[in-house]
């Protein structure tokens, strides 16, 4: 059974840093690509970054590139978000995603951590 | 970047009732488009992938069709567990994209 446990979350103030953890079981790590998305308080889903499987390409959405770093120890089978230079629309809960169809077909995610920034 | 557009934004309904919920892609997306549920203080999961393809445990009363531009998720009959917000996702261009969502509430 595939599980995903986010975890990090946590209220940082503007202009502060955070590192979200996706700690992930019941299938090769390494074979599938991994995805955070966001959505915050009230509102829909926004896609932020994409590490791909295999050759570890990684994508960001425009709102995030620059800010935040998308990576993975497959020793730990962890996916990590690095968010620096947090702004005050940051504030979601973050989803971690494993892809199931494609590179961006999310079939199973987490429970989500909640993020809020503010001072 | 694709615009994907959800109608209606809510949708009042009974159960047993039919639901038909459609989302309109401002390009093509091919079939490249997938459907989730969420429901409150829940993470979304997977309902129909590549347009028409249901995931693994979802009822036979979800269906979805359309390519292209036009897509359409229907529920056939609406059972109590089935209230819950229903987005739709594009995966045939970068940056991946998702509807502003179509609430199914209990009329």
């Amino acid at each position: 059974e595939v599980q995903l446990l986010e975890s990090g979350g946590d209220l940082v103030q503007p202009g502060g840093s955070l590192r979200l953890s996706c700690a992930a079981s019941g299938f090769t790590f390494n074979n599938y690509a991994m995805s955070w998305v966001r959505q915050a308080p009230g509102k829909g889903l926004e896609w932020v970054s994409t590490f791909s499987g295999g050759g570890g390409s990684t994508y960001y959405a425009d709102s995030v590139k620059g800010r935040f770093t998308i990576s993975r120890d497959i020793s730990k089978n962890t996916l990590y978000l690095q968010m620096n230079s947090l702004r005050a629309e940051d504030t979601a809960v973050y989803y971690c995603a494993k892809s199931s169809f494609g590179l961006f077909g999310l079939g199973h995610w987490g429970q989500g951590t909640l993020v809020t920034v503010s001072s | 970047e694709i615009v994907l557009t959800q109608s209606p934004a809510t949708l009042s309904l009974s159960p047993g009732e039919r639901a038909t919920l459609s989302c309109r892609a401002s390009h093509s997306v091919s079939s490249y488009l997938a459907w989730y549920q969420q429901k409150p203080g829940q993470a979304p999961r997977l309902l129909i992938y590549d347009a028409s393809n249901r995931a693994t445990g979802i009822p036979a009363r979800f269906s979805g069709s359309g390519s292209g531009t036009d897509f359409t998720l229907t529920i056939s009959s609406l059972e109590p567990e089935d209230f819950a917000v229903y987005y739709c996702q594009q995966r045939s261009n970068w940056p991946v994209t998702f509807g502003q969502g179509t609430k199914v509430e209990i009329k």
